[in-house]
């Protein structure tokens, strides 16, 4: 149980394009999601917070015009990094938490890597 | 604000050794602490985690930890190490609320020589 997964696994685009990340969990209602962002050989910096039919809660420093994230459902959450440049390159993932087992726990989906060229 | 700390950033154990992986937090209440572990390229698995009640928390792959809240500690333990278990391992502190986020540390890298 609690499976969470992403899409795509990685993906490589050119600069100014957007991309879109999805996050499901698919065994279990996320009524909150979250997203991270992990440099290389670094531990995961949260981005931001988001629950299901509400605007997304932003960390400080991230900029919420250029990830963006939406919580359309109980199973998907999306991250579109719009006009991607090379120092958005990152792997991101995501996480879920099951409103019925406990919002304390995440569960990680297997991540993203993101490559701007 | 919370922190966690985990002092090892490399570890090398031989397998069938036994492991132990430090991890202190800083919290102004009664912490939600987890263990999880990271392949190369994957996101994360949930190892285990403690809410409350008996601080000696058993987990998934024989891993266990214990809380200790005079130390502000809860390290991680494994008494016989296998060459799978080489990963990156990270050990957070959960906010208490409803949407609980959750502070990572900076991991610790275990490399297990055969």
């Amino acid at each position: 149980g609690a499976v969470v997964s992403q899409h795509p696994s990685r993906v490589i685009c050119k600069s100014g394009t957007s991309v879109k990340i999805e996050c499901r969990s698919l065994d279990f209602q996320a009524t909150t999601m979250f997203w991270y962002r992990q440099f290389p050989k670094k531990s995961l910096m949260l981005m931001a917070t988001s629950n299901e039919g509400s605007k997304a809660t932003y960390e400080q420093g991230v900029e919420k015009d250029k990830f963006l994230i939406n919580h359309a459902s109980l199973t998907l959450s999306t991250l579109t990094v719009t006009s991607a440049h090379p120092e958005d390159s990152s792997f991101y993932i995501c996480s879920a938490s099951d409103a019925i087992v406990g919002a304390q726990t995440q569960y990680f989906g297997p991540g993203t890597r993101l490559l701007v060229l | 604000a919370q922190s966690v700390t985990q002092p090892d950033i490399h570890i090398t154990v031989s397998e069938g050794a036994s492991l132990e992986l430090r991890c202190n937090y800083s919290y102004g209440a009664t912490p939600y602490l987890f263990w999880y572990v990271q392949s190369p390229g994957q996101g994360l698995q949930l190892l285990l985690k403690y809410f409350s009640g008996d601080t000696l928390v058993q987990g998934i792959k024989g891993f266990e930890a214990e809380f200790k809240r005079s130390q502000s500690s809860f390290n991680l333990r494994k008494p016989s190490v296998h060459w799978s278990d080489a990963a990156e391992y990270f050990c957070a502190v959960g906010h208490t609320g409803t949407a609980s986020k959750l502070t990572f540390g900076t991991g610790t890298r275990l490399q297990v020589t055969l």
